[in-house]
Parts: structure tokens; sequence; C-alpha cells
């Protein structure tokens, strides 16, 4: 069964690095998505992607955040400069035009 | 006041009873209602999709929505140790790509 592939598995930066949490969404999916889960929180929005461009962002999203397409096959989340509370599994979502969403088995960010 | 709301349990039943599962939602716009599986360390599995009200299965399992009184359930028949995990609901609106989880509720079948 096609699966939603995202790497690095685990990603540890220093606070005010840069990072970048890559995905590869199943194949012929339209919709792609972004969410992440605090350590004992909930799994949370923060922003969806349909045809190039954002279609929705939470209030979490912020100028800090951007995501991108680069190459029709992976979606990327980029996070300009870590703080210690963006410390979390970052998931990585995709549907097909009325389908469910699947997601991915995330990325455990570690902001030291 | 929180838009779904889950009991986070722990619950933990023997191998082999029937599991209920439920959450209350507050946004009566929702119409599409999710329950994923997460086991530790991975990301949510969807088990059951649901379209506004009524039930639906799918071998052990059963989904239930009622929109009348915001409820959403999850049965897990003959339950076994593998079904050990954090089950999530989920709702988003019609035309609306966000989707509101609950908190999750811990489940361990005890052999």
């Amino acid at each position: 069964e096609p699966e939603v592939t995202q790497t690095p598995s685990h990603q540890v930066t220093q606070m005010g690095q840069e990072v970048i949490l890559r995905c590869v969404p199943i194949s012929n999916h339209l919709y792609f998505y972004w969410y992440r889960q605090i350590l004992g929180q909930k799994v949370e929005f923060l922003v969806s992607f349909y045809n190039n461009e954002i279609s929705e962002k939470s209030e979490i999203f912020d100028d800090q955040f951007s995501v991108e397409r680069p190459d029709g096959s992976n979606f990327t989340l980029k996070i300009r400069s870590t703080k210690l509370e963006d410390s979390a599994m970052y998931f990585c979502a995709s549907r097909h035009r009325t389908s469910p969403l699947h997601f991915g088995n995330g990325t455990r960010l570690t902001v030291t | 006041q929180k838009e779904v709301e889950q009991d986070p349990g722990p619950l933990s039943v023997p191998e082999g009873a029937i599991v209920s599962l439920n959450c209350t939602y507050s946004n009566s716009a929702f119409q599409y209602f999710m329950w994923y599986r997460q086991y530790s360390r991975k990301g949510p599995e969807l088990l059951m999709y649901t379209y506004s009200s009524g039930n639906k299965e799918d071998g052990r399992f059963t989904a239930q929505v009622d929109k009348s009184s915001k409820y959403i359930s999850l049965f897990i028949r003959d339950s076994q140790p593998s079904d050990s995990a954090t089950y999530l609901c989920a709702a988003r609106n019609f035309g609306n790509e966000k989707l509101t989880f609950g908190t999750g509720t811990r489940l361990t079948i005890i052999p």
C-alpha cells in the first residue's frame, strides 16, 4: 500500500538554526499538510497546500514557517529560526480529492 | 470550549472484550469524522472515515456518529493485544482543510 514517507526520522538542532523537514506524499495525492504533536498534547494542524499554494494555515504557522513543493514529488516544511518550543513530532499528510488524510510516521524535532 | 473532547484514559480491558471509545464535539459544522490509531512514535493511521450521521462497519471495528448529540464512537469487537495503541478521533467541516483532533485515548488490551 502506498505511504507517505518522511525524512529524517529524528532531527536535533540548536536554537536559532534553520531546519528543513522533508516529505514524499502519496504519488497521486493533490492536497498536502503539515501537523505537529508536542509531547503529550494533541495533534495540531499547521498548514494545508494545494495547487502550489497555501490553502489554509493555523495561528501557529507564523513567519518562521514556510512550505514548498520544490520538484513535484517532495513537500518540505522549513523553520527559519528554531525555538525550544518548536520541539515536537512533525507529521506530513496527503490526500486525494475526496479521500481522508494519510499520515507519515513523522520527524521528531528536538531543539536544544 | 475544546472543539473535540476525548477521555485520555488510560483504558485497560482483557483480550476478547468489546472496547468502546468516545468523543464529543462542539462545532455543529463538522461533517466528516475519523478515527485514527497511533502506535508509539508512529504517525496516525486511518481506521474509519464517516460522513455525517450513521454507522460504518469494517471488520472488528464499528464507527458511529450521532450529530444530534454531537457524539462519536468507535467499537472494537474481539479486542486483541495488537489493538493496544492510542486512538484519536478527528473531525472537519465541509470545504475546510483543517482536521481537529481529540487528545487521544490510550488503550491497552491485556492478554
